[in-house]
């Protein structure tokens, strides 16, 4: 079955810097690959997903790479605010979209410091 | 704003007793997915429904867990007997269809067994 891992597990920035976020998936049928924001205590939200006829999408501050080649994919968000602060999730589907089977990364703490 | 209903928010219960937990799906949501969440494990897949039916619950282990649709409009996942390392967040998603649909996710039961 499916295989996702997940980069870094902790990410402290700076206000205003930029993150990144990456993951590498196993099965080269994988063709949806969804992120989802957690934050403390709530339900995990998608924030962006990219198909694998996409190599790149975004969407203001967040944007989304993905190389079908290598079976890697990475969340980057600009200009991060406090509100970013949060554990972002990367899965990967067989199926182009979501009503299927995900298999979901490790997750990645990021915070965002004053 | 339709969003996924679960139901109890928070259980504590003594190990050996019977759990269950139930969830609303969105209105006109086919596909309802169960995950549980640790800090260990991440989000794990236990099961999942189309149409009510069953696709996959090779996450499940069965020999006290089981989950049901007895309607549309309810899932159901019971624990029976409960054990200490059922602990967690159990959350309920759903999804309208296979193709391109974002998997919403409820806000979770919080479960604790003694």
């Amino acid at each position: 079955g499916e295989n996702v891992e997940q980069h870094p597990s902790t990410l402290s920035v700076q206000e205003g810097d930029s993150a990144v976020i990456k993951c590498t998936y196993s099965d080269s049928a994988s063709n949806y690959f969804p992120w989802y924001k957690q934050e403390l205590g709530k339900r995990p939200q998608l924030i962006i997903d990219i198909r694998s006829n996409v190599g790149e999408k975004k969407d203001q501050r967040i944007a989304v790479t993905l190389n079908k080649t290598a079976k890697h994919f990475s969340l980057h968000i600009t200009e991060t605010q406090p509100e970013d602060s949060a554990v972002y999730f990367c899965a990967a589907s067989p199926f182009t979209g979501g009503g299927n089977k995900l298999t979901f990364g490790t997750g990645t703490q990021l915070k965002v410091e004053l | 704003d339709a969003r996924v209903t679960q139901t109890p928010r928070h259980k504590v219960t003594e190990m050996g007793q019977e759990v269950t937990m139930r969830c609303q799906p969105i209105l006109g949501h086919n596909t309802v997915f169960w995950y549980r969440q640790t800090m260990m494990q991440g989000l794990e897949l236990l099961a999942y429904f189309r149409n009510r039916a069953p696709l996959d619950d090779s996450g499940m282990p069965k020999d006290r867990f089981s989950a049901e649709m007895p309607d549309a409009t309810l899932a159901t996942l019971k624990i029976q007997p409960s054990e200490p390392r059922d602990s967690a967040v159990y959350f309920c998603a759903s999804a309208r269809g296979a193709e391109g649909e974002t998997q919403y996710f409820g806000p979770g039961t919080r479960l604790l067994v003694l």
